[in-house]
C-alpha cells in the first residue's frame, strides 16, 4: 500500500519568511510520480508540480522550489520570501506507475499555511 | 469556460434524501475521479473510471454510487444521505495513469 504523510498540520509565518512544507511517502514501486497541489481559500485545487521517481533533480520555479530525496522518501516544498497570497492548504500526493494503485493519486493530509502581513 | 465543472456548487439536504452530484469535462480525458475532502484527512478517493465502461471503487465507496454517462460526464449519487457525508466533493480528470489530475471547483454538501 502507498501512503503520504504531511506531518505539519498548520504553519504560520510572517511575510518574507522562507517556509518549508514536508512530505514523506511510502511505496513499494520503483516507478512513481509525486505531486504538489495548492488549495487557496477559494477552494479550488491547483496543480503545482509533478516529479517522477527517476528524476531527483531539484526544481525551482520563481519563489517555489522542490527537494526530492529518494534516500529519505521525501519531497519537500519550500517557498522563499513568502507572501500573503501563499496562504493556502498544500497537498502532497503520490501516483504509482504500477500495481493496484496504478493511475490513482494518494494524498497527504494537507498542511495549512498562513502567511501574516 | 472551466475545463471541469461540477453542479451544484453548494447543496443542503436532509438525512435519507437521494442526491446526485454531476461532473462534466471538456478536456477530452478518459479518466475521471470522485474525491471527498474532510478537514485533517486530505482527499480520499470514492470512485474512479478509466473509460466509459470501467467503474472502480476507491478507498471509501460505501454509501455512494456512480454513473459514467459519457466520456465527458461522471455523476456521484448518495442513495440515502447521512450527516457524516457532509464534506467537500471534488471531481477530477486525467489523461493517463501517470498524468496530472485536473480538479473541478468542488461541491460543498451539507446533510442535516
Amino acid at each position: 500500500a502507498q501512503k503520504v504523510t504531511q506531518a505539519q498540520t498548520e504553519i504560520s509565518v510572517v511575510e518574507k519568511e522562507d517556509v518549508t512544507l514536508d512530505c514523506v511517502y511510502e511505496t513499494r514501486d520503483t516507478t512513481y510520480y509525486l505531486f504538489w497541489y495548492k488549495q487557496p481559500p477559494s477552494g479550488e485545487l491547483v496543480f503545482l508540480i509533478r516529479r517522477n521517481s527517476f528524476d531527483e533533480q531539484n526544481e525551482i520555479s520563481g519563489r517555489y522550489s522542490w527537494n526530492f530525496q529518494k534516500s529519505t522518501s521525501s519531497f519537500n516544498f519550500t517557498i522563499t520570501a513568502s507572501q500573503v497570497v501563499d496562504s493556502a492548504v498544500y497537498f502532497c500526493a503520490l501516483n504509482n506507475a504500477g500495481g493496484t494503485s496504478y493511475g490513482k493519486l494518494t494524498f497527504g493530509q494537507g498542511t495549512i499555511l498562513t502567511v501574516h502581513p | 469556460d472551466a475545463d471541469v465543472t461540477q453542479t451544484p456548487r453548494n447543496r443542503i439536504t436532509k438525512t435519507g434524501k437521494r442526491i446526485m452530484l454531476e461532473c462534466s469535462q471538456t478536456k477530452g480525458h478518459d479518466r475521471m475521479y470522485w474525491y471527498r475532502q474532510d478537514p485533517g484527512l486530505g482527499l480520499r478517493l470514492i470512485y474512479y473510471s478509466f473509460d466509459v465502461k470501467d467503474i472502480n471503487k476507491g478507498e471509501i465507496s460505501d454509501g455512494y454510487s456512480v454513473s459514467r454517462q459519457a466520456q465527458a460526464k461522471f455523476s456521484l449519487s448518495l442513495e440515502s444521505a447521512i450527516p457524516n457525508q457532509t464534506a467537500l466533493y471534488f471531481c477530477a480528470t486525467s489523461d493517463g495513469g501517470n498524468g496530472v489530475e485536473y480538479f473541478g471547483p468542488g461541491t460543498r454538501l451539507t446533510v442535516t
